[in-house]
């Protein structure tokens, strides 16, 4: 499941700090916005989603916040442990026709 | 593990061939998807099936196609394949609804074209 070859942004943090990771879309017309991880050989996995109607969605240990003004999503990780490591990705969910469209994903690698 | 499987985990051919990719989504799960993940061009949506009808369309091929069978596994068919369609290809479902936004990816089948 790695994305070697693409020009990935990179954030490196220390183990118990804060993670922001950010996002720019293009589509003021998606419903959802969603966040995924995908570890290094493995499938995405779902971390959470907002609404287009929101602001802001809080879950385990991680916020999403939508700023629709400038286009922006961030994904906040709390206590950024080294299991977080991996590339996360944005996505936007638009209807009509139930689309998807994938950003191309920021690694985070987490320093012990 | 998402509970997805899929099947080959590997697959190398040659150009002008055709394969099948199999999925089988989570037990319960209507909606499968099929994402492609190549070097140059990221996670991309191709399609999506709910409940053995074709829901959404994405950048699929009119070389690719698929179908979800009655007991819910689904199939990718790549024809006439070319070196750039090397790629991961990953299956994802989700559940009851026909529009979700939380899916569960399956592990992928890594795809090369010689």
């Amino acid at each position: 499941g790695e994305s070697v070859g693409l020009h990935l942004p990179t954030l490196s943090v220390q183990e118990g700090d804060n993670s922001i990771i950010n996002c720019a879309y293009s589509n003021s017309a998606s419903d959802y916005f969603i966040w995924y991880k995908q570890e290094s050989g493995k499938g995405p996995q779902f971390i959470i989603d907002i609404r287009s109607n929101m602001d802001k969605r809080q879950g385990q240990r991680v916020t999403v916040l939508l700023n629709k003004t400038v286009k922006h999503l961030s994904l906040q990780i709390a206590a950024t442990q080294p299991g977080d490591s991996a590339v996360y990705f944005c996505a936007e969910n638009k209807t009509p026709g139930n689309q998807f469209y994938f950003g191309t994903g920021t690694s985070l690698t987490v320093i012990p | 593990d998402s509970g997805v499987t899929q099947t080959p985990k590997h697959l190398i051919t040659a150009t002008g061939q055709r394969v099948t990719l199999r999925c089988s989504p989570r037990s319960g799960d209507l909606s499968v998807y099929w994402y492609q993940q190549s070097l140059d061009q990221g996670l991309q949506f191709l399609i999506q099936y709910y409940n053995g009808e074709e829901r959404a369309k994405g950048n699929i091929l009119e070389r690719f196609s698929a179908q979800q069978f009655p007991d819910l596994h689904s199939e990718l068919n790549l024809s006439s394949l070319e070196l750039g369609d090397s790629a991961l290809y990953f299956c994802a479902s989700s559940g009851t609804s026909g529009r979700a936004t939380e899916q569960f990816f399956g592990p992928g089948t890594r795809l090369t074209v010689l």
